[in-house]
């Protein structure tokens, strides 16, 4: 069963708007949320987190927020740029699931257009 | 400097076959883990390793898996008797301990498709 899902496989932006991709999650164990960011043929990259404490976390470009009582979290872009066309997981971790065990998503590919 | 490294990047075997799969860390990073990335899916935990030893290997999906670190720096994923349900993109991170909180860096993994 997939505790974390990405309903969105893809999204296209204009290069300067919002991007905002969304993640659900089932295991209320969870309280440890992060964003990886995928190039072809590279690893996963780490690009920000937020523990279940926060409702927010920014970073740049980048916030995430958090959603308990609904198990959901979004990734906002702004402004998008074309070195954002990547593929994002979302990703989460639990003291209580195995702190070490990330479960990932599906992914969501987001096309920044210039 | 050098992040994680994994060899080879593409293996193709045929089924039955067995294969070894190597993870090169971080230096001095001490938790080591292993994924596996199938067509169209994120990544799916399948071991840990905090030093030498298999803190938690309940991602293995049954016997024919296997995974050493020996002395606690490269690591070895080993898959005996093949199948073609076993193609995927093996994926494998180190962090500098291990527990919430703590990056988990990837490497760019190792494709691997069973004919």
């Amino acid at each position: 069963d997939q505790q974390v899902k990405q309903n969105s496989p893809s999204l296209s932006v204009q290069e300067g708007r919002i991007s905002i991709l969304n993640c659900d999650y089932t295991n209320s164990m969870f309280d440890y949320f992060l964003w990886y960011k995928k190039y072809p043929a590279e690893g996963p990259t780490f690009l920000i987190s937020i523990s279940s404490i926060k409702d927010k976390n920014e970073d740049g470009r980048f916030t995430v927020f958090l959603n308990k009582s609904a198990k959901h979290l979004s990734l906002h872009i702004v402004p998008s740029q074309p070195g954002d066309s990547a593929v994002y997981f979302c990703a989460a971790s639990g003291s209580q699931t195995g702190a070490n065990n990330l479960f990932f998503g599906t992914g969501t590919r987001l096309t920044v257009i210039p | 400097g050098a992040g994680v490294s994994q060899t080879p990047s593409n293996k193709v075997t045929e089924k039955g076959k067995y294969v070894e799969l190597r993870c090169d860390p971080i230096s001095g990073h001490t938790a080591l883990y292993w994924y596996r990335q199938s067509l169209g899916q994120g990544p799916e935990f399948l071991i840990y390793f905090q030093g030498t030893g298999a803190a938690d290997d309940s991602g293995l999906p049954n016997d024919r898996f296997f995974a050493v670190r020996p002395e606690g720096s490269v690591s070895t994923l080993k898959i005996q008797r093949t199948e073609r349900g076993d193609s995927a993109v093996y994926l494998c991170a180190s962090s500098v301990t291990s527990g919430l909180g703590n990056e988990q860096f990837f490497g760019p993994g190792t494709r691997l498709t069973v004919l």
